[in-house]
């Protein structure tokens, strides 16, 4: 069946430092991707999302690129601020009429400043 | 536009216990969904409904987990009698329908003790 995998954490970070949280899956058909973050007390948001191979999808400086040829969709910061402490849940939405999202176990990231 | 509504916001009981958790979705919202998020795992989606309509309670343990969604509003999750695994944050989503975006509301966590 469907599945998403993504990196273990915990993730901890300097100030400004880059991030690349990794995140892979396995899908019949043409599957959509987001990435979700949770702030901590929080509920879960969209991040962002691509519905194609080739998509970026970009918000807050976070970027993902929908990578069929690997099957991934890692997500990337440049330089990250200690705003950006959270979790992070990559997910697929199964092709079909029923878009069941299905999950990855989710990334914590620390930023210290 | 207001979000996801839940409550409470957090609940410990004791097991063999019961417990109700309450939503309101975004208005005019059709779709509504209930996910468990045990600690270190991603969210698993245990009802979804379509109005007032089940389209998926697969993974729901029906033995001891109902929910209801009266009118195409609100919905209650329940649990009776509850289990010391149970013990999760319980959230729930809303879609304008099954093929839109899902928003989160921050969620119920219960301790069963």
């Amino acid at each position: 069946g469907d599945s998403v995998t993504q990196m273990e954490g915990p993730v901890t970070l300097s100030e400004e430092a880059c991030l690349t949280i990794n995140c892979t899956y396995t899908a019949t058909g043409y599957p959509s991707l987001f990435w979700y973050v949770q702030y901590p007390g929080e509920g879960l948001q969209l991040l962002l999302k691509a519905t194609k191979a080739d998509d970026k999808g970009s918000n807050k400086g976070f970027e993902a690129t929908y990578r069929k040829e690997t099957t991934s969709f890692h997500l990337e910061k440049g330089s990250v601020q200690v705003s950006d402490s959270a979790v992070y849940f990559c997910a697929l939405e199964a092709a079909g009429n029923n878009r069941k999202l299905i999950w990855g176990l989710g990334t914590s990231l620390a930023v210290n400043p | 536009e207001a979000g996801v509504a839940q409550s409470p916001r957090y609940k410990i009981i004791e097991k063999r216990q019961s417990v109700a958790f309450w939503c309101n979705p975004i208005s005019g919202h059709a779709t509504l969904y209930w996910y468990q998020q045990i600690l270190g795992q991603g969210p698993k989606l245990l009802i979804q409904f379509q109005n007032n309509g089940v389209v998926d309670d697969s993974q729901l343990p029906k033995d001891r987990f109902s929910a209801e969604r009266l009118k195409g509003v609100d919905s209650t999750l329940k649990i009776q009698p509850a289990k010391l695994e149970d013990s999760a944050v319980y959230l729930c989503a809303s879609s304008l329908d099954t093929i839109y975006e899902q928003y989160f509301g921050p969620g119920t966590r219960l301790t069963v003790t």
